[in-house]
């Protein structure tokens, strides 16, 4: 099964309203990532949180990282409509740290 | 390269020929990841090459699938007699260990297996 799960599934806001996304991970990890992408192509890496630490931001994105839980959520403030794409947790294991392991993603809807 | 270059973009083929996707990654890269995505799925782990190392084959689904990497740089990802549960799109990736593993993915190949 999946290290990754992310929840929701599919998420449909409001444009200005706050998204927040979840993934739960089952082993020990070295940090966790999220991605996002579009269209079905290409991800692009958004930000990396290690797991000693608790909470990140960058610009409009927060991430937070419970390991105790093995869970970290990852909050978008004031959407866009730019915003709408899928979103990935990736996990790096502490055996074998190279390799990341994706969730399945939720697809986030920004509706204006 | 700038970025991660995939070829081809898209790839329509009969049910039990063999196909070959390509991956240049970002110049100076030494790991490089194969990952599957079918349709509204999330990736699923195929390969890894890091450097001169054995790669890690464990994500491989089966014997039709194979990967090589000539002289560090560009990778060939091989299926072979293709069944139509091979479609997907198959993204590869790459990054370099001065920094996290953070990936830079490319466009994908678009398998589409008829």
């Amino acid at each position: 099964s999946q290290q990754g799960e992310e929840d929701p599934q599919a998420l449909s806001i409001q444009e200005g309203e706050n998204a927040t996304m979840n993934c739960s991970y089952k082993t020990s990890i070295n940090n966790l990532q999220w991605y996002r992408q579009n269209s079905g192509r290409g991800l692009v890496h958004l930000i990396l949180i290690r797991s000693n630490e608790r909470e990140k931001h960058s610009g409009r994105l927060r991430v937070t990282l419970d390991t105790s839980k093995k869970s970290s959520s990852l909050l978008i403030t004031a959407s866009r409509a730019a915003d709408t794409a899928s979103y990935f947790c990736a996990t790096a294991l502490i055996q074998g740290a190279q390799k990341l392991v994706f969730g399945q993603g939720t697809r986030l809807t920004i509706n204006p | 390269g700038a970025g991660v270059s995939q070829s081809p973009s898209n790839k329509v083929t009969e049910k039990g020929k063999d196909v070959e996707l390509r991956c240049d990654p970002i110049s100076g890269h030494t790991a490089l990841y194969w990952y599957r995505q079918r349709l509204g799925q999330g990736l699923e782990f195929l390969i890894y090459f890091q450097g001169n190392s054995a790669p890690d084959k464990s994500g491989l689904p089966s014997d039709r699938f194979s990967a090589e990497r000539t002289g560090g740089s560009v990778s060939t990802l091989t299926i072979q007699r293709t069944q139509q549960e091979d479609s997907a799109v198959y993204l590869c990736a790459s990054w370099t260990r001065a920094g996290a593993n953070v990936l830079t993915f490319g466009a994908g190949s678009r398998l589409t297996v008829l």
